[in-house]
């Protein structure tokens, strides 16, 4: 059964690097069928796509976020990653990792709270 | 980049009643790539339609979707106590996904 779980630092200071992984259990990351993205949620608001990679490395980006974000792949230990540069307080949110397909994202992690604050 | 519109923000409705909610898309949207999700507090959403029409795995058959390029909906047709919640559509196009705003269906 596919799990994700975020992990990353809860509270990140202003104009610093936010930095993130998703760990993938219950199959592989190099999969050809599937996308792994990251999305947030601020505080009482909706959904925002961030950023996403296939099993070929190609990347994609919301383009409001493209200049600051970075994501990435490491097959050997089953996990992607995201970095987020130059963070304020706009970046607070709940950040959630998903495999998906381009018709939709069917596995999605817990979520993990990120604020940024000094 | 494609816009997503959903209205009403907030729809009030008992249960047993039936729920409409729309999706508007600033342009065309492919039926295939629009998908429709259900998020409860604190929790991660869930998937509920894919392909515009297509179940997800585990979903009732009172949620139903329908449209074609600019316009989609998705119904509820009885809201059980559990299907008070947020819902959001998506949608893929040009290498970029955006989803709408949110749809809240409370309790009246």
């Amino acid at each position: 059964q596919l799990q994700l779980q975020e992990s990353g630092p809860g509270l990140v200071k202003p104009s610093e690097t936010l930095s993130l992984t998703c760990t993938v259990s219950g199959g592989p990351i190099s999969s050809h069928t599937y996308y792994w993205g990251w999305i947030r949620q601020p505080p009482g608001k909706g959904l925002e796509w961030i950023a996403s990679i296939n099993y070929s490395g190609t990347t994609y980006y919301n383009p409001s976020l493209k200049s600051r974000v970075t994501i990435s792949v490491d097959r050997s230990k089953n996990h992607f990653s995201l970095n987020v540069t130059s963070v304020t307080a706009a970046d607070t949110a709940v950040y959630y990792c998903a495999r998906h397909m381009a018709a939709a994202m069917s596995g999605w992690g817990q979520g993990t709270m990120v604020s940024v604050s000094s | 980049e494609i816009v997503l519109t959903q209205s009403p923000d907030t729809l009030s409705l008992s249960p047993g009643e039936r729920a409409t909610l729309s999706c508007r898309a600033s342009q065309s949207v492919s039926s295939n790539y629009l998908a429709w999700y259900q998020q409860k507090p604190g929790q991660a959403p869930r998937l509920l339609l894919y392909g515009t029409s297509n179940r997800a795995t585990g979903i009732p058959d009172r949620f139903s979707g329908s449209g074609s390029g600019t316009d989609f909906t998705l119904t509820i047709s009885r809201l059980e106590p559990e299907d008070f919640a947020v819902y959001y559509c998506q949608q893929y196009g040009r290498s970029l996904w955006t989803f709408g705003q949110g749809t809240k269906v409370e309790i009246k």
